[in-house]
């Protein structure tokens, strides 16, 4: 079956340092690839998307580019602030229409 | 409203008393998903709703629950006899009907459900 494997957190970093989440998955078909964030007290947010292989999917800075030959969609930043702290999570659907979600990656941005 | 909506966002249950949570998708939007959020972990599919229909009710539990969409827009997911395992966090998402595999799911706040 579908599923989602990202890297256990919490991930503790200093402001402007350099962020990788890694993400992989297993599926069958063409998935597209989500990855979600979730902000202290808040609901899930859609960060980004890609929905073919190669596609790059980016937003507030984050980058994730669908790698069909690894399985991956690894989650990157180039420089964190402190209000970046929140969970993040990989998730994928395919022609279903199931969101089948990751774990959850914790990220910590100290000052 | 502009988002999704859900009612109450904290709900504290005593074991054996019955619960119904309450989702106010976006408007227009066909598509509507419950999920269930354990803490530390992602978030689990419940069930599915296009329009009022159910159309996927697989992942639910057990038949202590219980999801409805009567007229395709708010739904009700009510638990019976609520067990201290069912404490979580309940997600409620809507989409629009487009592409089913690309299409955004947009998530409310969630209720915490906590069963003592």
């Amino acid at each position: 079956g579908n599923s989602v494997t990202q890297m256990e957190g919490p991930v503790t970093l200093s402001e402007e340092a350099f962020l990788t989440i890694n993400c992989t998955y297993t599926a069958t078909g063409y998935p597209s690839l989500f990855w979600y964030v979730q902000y202290p007290g808040e609901g899930l947010q859609l960060l980004l998307k890609a929905t073919k292989a190669d596609d790059k999917g980016s937003n507030k800075g984050f980058e994730a580019t669908y790698r069909k030959e690894t399985t991956s969609f690894h989650l990157e930043k180039g420089s964190v602030q402190v209000s970046d702290s929140a969970v993040y999570f990989c998730a994928l659907r395919d022609s279903n229409y199931q969101l089948i979600w990751g774990a959850g990656t914790k990220l910590i941005i100290k000052p | 409203g502009a988002g999704v909506s859900q009612s109450p966002r904290y709900k504290v249950a005593k074991r054996g008393q019955d619960v119904a949570l309450r989702c106010d998708p976006i408007s227009g939007h066909v598509s509507l998903f419950w999920y269930q959020q354990a803490l530390g972990q992602g978030p689990e599919f419940l069930t599915y709703f296009q329009n009022e229909a159910q159309l996927d009710k697989s992942g639910l539990p057990s038949d202590r629950f219980f999801a409805e969409r009567p007229e395709g827009s708010v739904s009700t997911l009510k638990i019976q006899r609520t067990q201290q395992e069912d404490s979580a966090v309940y997600l409620c998402a809507s989409s629009l009907e487009l592409d089913r595999r690309i299409a955004e799911a947009f998530f409310g706040q969630g209720t915490r459900l906590t069963v003592v």
